[in-house]
């Protein structure tokens, strides 16, 4: 069974750091493209950052420069590397997985909550 | 940037059908998905590739795509699918997401 599990939300101040975790179970994250996908409060999906199978990357503009996406192929876990966090990146953070036969992502966590504030 | 346009609400009565459009740039040369979301809840992928739909999910949904537009479908809409629903596509090395569509069930 398909399963993940986000990890590693709170409260920072802005300015400040946050790495997020995504634990994978049921398939292999190296093999697979995984994903970072959040949601501000009350507000729609906005997609944030994407790991390939050959680990090259690619980040949404309000993101680039600011978050990095990595990835533990001993732990098959995914990380989201959040530095200086603003306001605005307030919101649940979801991991997913891509499909493998396309541009879908067909698997979720439950979210993680980031509250920046101060 | 890409962006994707759907109508902020669509009503429709128990056991009719219920569409929700997504507009693109091209977006019937992309393939679009569509993800449906219940509050407090995870998104969960129904359509991807325009018109296929993963397992477990019912026969009532189903997806099409033409031009600039894709649209969802729920036939014999049931109250279980009330619930907000977003589509995606990619644009060169993006996701990008619809506006997003509340469904109601009335």
């Amino acid at each position: 069974e398909v399963r993940l599990v986000e990890s590693g939300g709170g409260l920072v101040q802005p300015g400040g750091s946050l790495r997020l975790s995504c634990a994978a179970s049921g398939f292999t994250v190296r093999k697979n493209n995984m994903t970072w996908v959040r949601q501000a409060p009350g507000k729609g999906l906005d997609w944030v950052s994407i790991i390939y199978n050959d680990s090259n990357t690619e980040y949404a503009d309000s993101v680039r420069g600011r978050f990095t996406v990595s990835r533990d192929n001993s732990k098959n876990m995914v990380y989201l590397h959040m530095n200086s966090l603003r306001a605005e990146d307030t919101a649940i953070y979801y991991c997913a997985r891509v499909g493998s036969s396309g541009w879908f992502f067909d698997y979720w966590g439950q979210g993680t909550l980031v509250t920046v504030s101060s | 940037s890409y962006e994707l346009t759907q109508p902020p609400s669509v009503s429709v009565s128990p056991g009719q059908t219920a569409s929700i459009t997504c507009s693109g740039d091209r977006l019937g040369e992309r393939f679009a998905s569509w993800y449906q979301q219940k509050p407090g809840q995870s998104p969960v992928l129904v359509i991807y590739q325009h018109n296929k739909r993963p397992s477990g999910i019912p026969e009532r949904f189903s997806g099409s795509a033409s031009g600039n537009t894709a649209t969802l479908t729920i036939s014999g809409t049931q109250a279980l699918d009330e619930g907000d629903y977003y589509c995606q596509a990619w644009d060169t090395s993006a996701g990008v997401f619809g506006t997003g569509t509340t469904v109601t069930v009335l």
